[in-house]
């Protein structure tokens, strides 16, 4: 069965404190591993999209990696405007639609 | 970037009536959408895929008959959901997909409340 764990389930980050967010996966065959941030009450907005092993992105203060089990988001001295809950989903080879983890919540102290 | 728009963005209504929400891409054409329901502090449930010119996919245990879906057009697809009880209230939320890639975009949610 597919399976997509994030961990930890919340993290609180003091500003400045950098830190990595985990989503291992297990599925039948990958076509990509999105990340997204959700702010509270709003819809989710894109992140990164990985499609293979060894591949990274970034996109300011976040990094994200993919390796054939999990993937990493990293979070590098984080500012208080980065505190959301961060999913991770995975995009099967024979299908668009999207299986997501149960997110990560961060929050960054001033 | 890419720009999902839902409406309305909050609704209440009256159980037992029906409430349709909208889903537009606003600057690419979108042959497939998909809906999704999120309870607090939950993660995003698939309800079911939207594709234009074909009938709604549906995820196990989802009613079709409550959670009407009409794709009418490459840009916009709505979700119906139809004699409304209080266990509907929720935040829905679609995705889009566009034609010209495979980047998945979300509209900024709907919340929904019957009372």
């Amino acid at each position: 069965e597919d399976q997509v764990t994030q961990s930890p389930e919340a993290l609180r980050l003091q500003e400045g404190e950098s830190s990595s967010l985990n989503c291992s996966y297990t599925v039948s065959g990958l076509r990509g591993l999105f990340w997204y941030r959700q702010d509270p009450g709003k819809g989710p907005e894109f992140l990164f999209t990985l499609y293979s092993a060894g591949e990274e992105k970034e996109k300011e203060r976040l990094k994200a990696t993919l390796t054939k089990k999990e993937s990493f988001l990293h979070i590098t001295a984080p500012k208080p405007e980065d505190s959301a809950t961060y999913l991770c989903a995975v995009q099967l080879a024979n299908d668009y639609k999207l299986s997501f983890g149960a997110g990560t919540t961060v929050t960054v102290r001033a | 970037g890419a720009v999902v728009s839902q409406h309305p963005s909050r609704v209440i209504c009256k159980s037992g009536t029906s409430v349709k929400i909208e889903c537009r891409s606003l600057d690419f054409q979108a042959t497939t959408m998909f809906w999704y329901r999120q309870f607090p502090k939950q993660s995003l449930m698939l309800m079911a895929t939207s594709n234009e010119g074909s009938k709604a996919t549906y995820e196990q245990g989802v009613e079709k008959d409550k959670f009407l879906i009409n794709h009418a057009s490459l840009t916009l697809s709505t979700l119906t959901v139809t004699s409304a009880h209080p266990e509907d209230s929720s935040f829905y939320i679609c995705s889009a997909v566009p034609n010209s890639g495979n980047t998945i975009y979300f509209g900024e949610g709907s919340w929904l409340t019957v009372v």
